[in-house]
């Protein structure tokens, strides 16, 4: 079936250091994936931070990237350098084109140290 | 000015007792849906619409109810709620051909 894995949380790292959240998918059923990633700040909706709708495409946003692998079903959200305000839950997505459904990871739950 | 509009934001229940969630949007989108978030769990579907009028199953409906009196709104319905039903609920709005949803900031119910 449709499905989206990522890394589990709480993920803490230190202001200024890298990051890489790993996502990977699997789509049986939708023919043209499409790729997000979306964030929820505290006491926030979830809103999008980017998206990707054709492989070996990387999108970006806020300094965050993610490239959407196709041979590896893989969307990994990358930043080099990470900021307090970035702390958040982070969520993989996967939807195709007018699909009416969106699959989404478990999020990960980050943690940015002052 | 935020587009997907939820009330309440918070709201405490008592087992068998009917619980209505509101959903409002401007987007002017077709599709609206209803999900619940709980630890562990990805957002998992419980009812979505494609407009006024429909509502369609999505993956955990059981134990709860749907309206779509219009394009704007799209509520969500517990009739008898249960302590398993406490969870964050999430309202979005979307539209064929963007693939992505457009999200309320969340309501936290909790049943007693």
């Amino acid at each position: 079936g449709d499905s989206v894995t990522q890394t589990e949380g709480p993920v803490t790292v230190s202001e200024s250091e890298s990051l890489i959240i790993n996502c990977t998918y699997s789509a049986t059923s939708i023919a043209y994936p499409n790729l997000f990633w979306y964030v929820r700040y505290p006491g926030e909706g979830l809103q999008l931070l980017l998206k990707v709708i054709t492989a070996g495409q990387k999108g970006s946003s806020r300094g965050f990237e993610a490239t959407y692998n196709k041979e590896t079903t893989s969307f990994h959200l990358q930043k080099a350098s990470v900021q307090e305000s970035d702390s958040a839950v982070y969520y993989c997505a996967l939807g195709g084109t007018n699909a009416y459904k969106v699959i989404f990871g478990k999020g990960t739950h980050l943690h940015v140290l002052p | 000015e935020a587009a997907v509009t939820q009330s309440p934001r918070n709201k405490v229940a008592v087992t068998g007792g009917k619980v209505t969630l509101s959903c409002n949007q401007t987007n002017n989108h077709n599709n609206m849906y209803w999900y619940r978030q709980d630890t562990g769990h990805g957002l998992r579907l419980i009812h979505y619409s494609y407009g006024a009028g429909s509502t369609e199953k999505g993956d955990i409906p059981d134990g709860y109810k749907a309206s779509r009196p219009s394009q704007e709104n799209f509520s969500l319905i517990l009739e008898l709620a249960t302590p398993s039903q406490t969870s964050v609920y999430f309202c979005a709005s979307g539209d064929a051909g963007l693939a992505e949803q457009f999200f309320g900031p969340g309501t936290r119910l909790t049943v007693l």
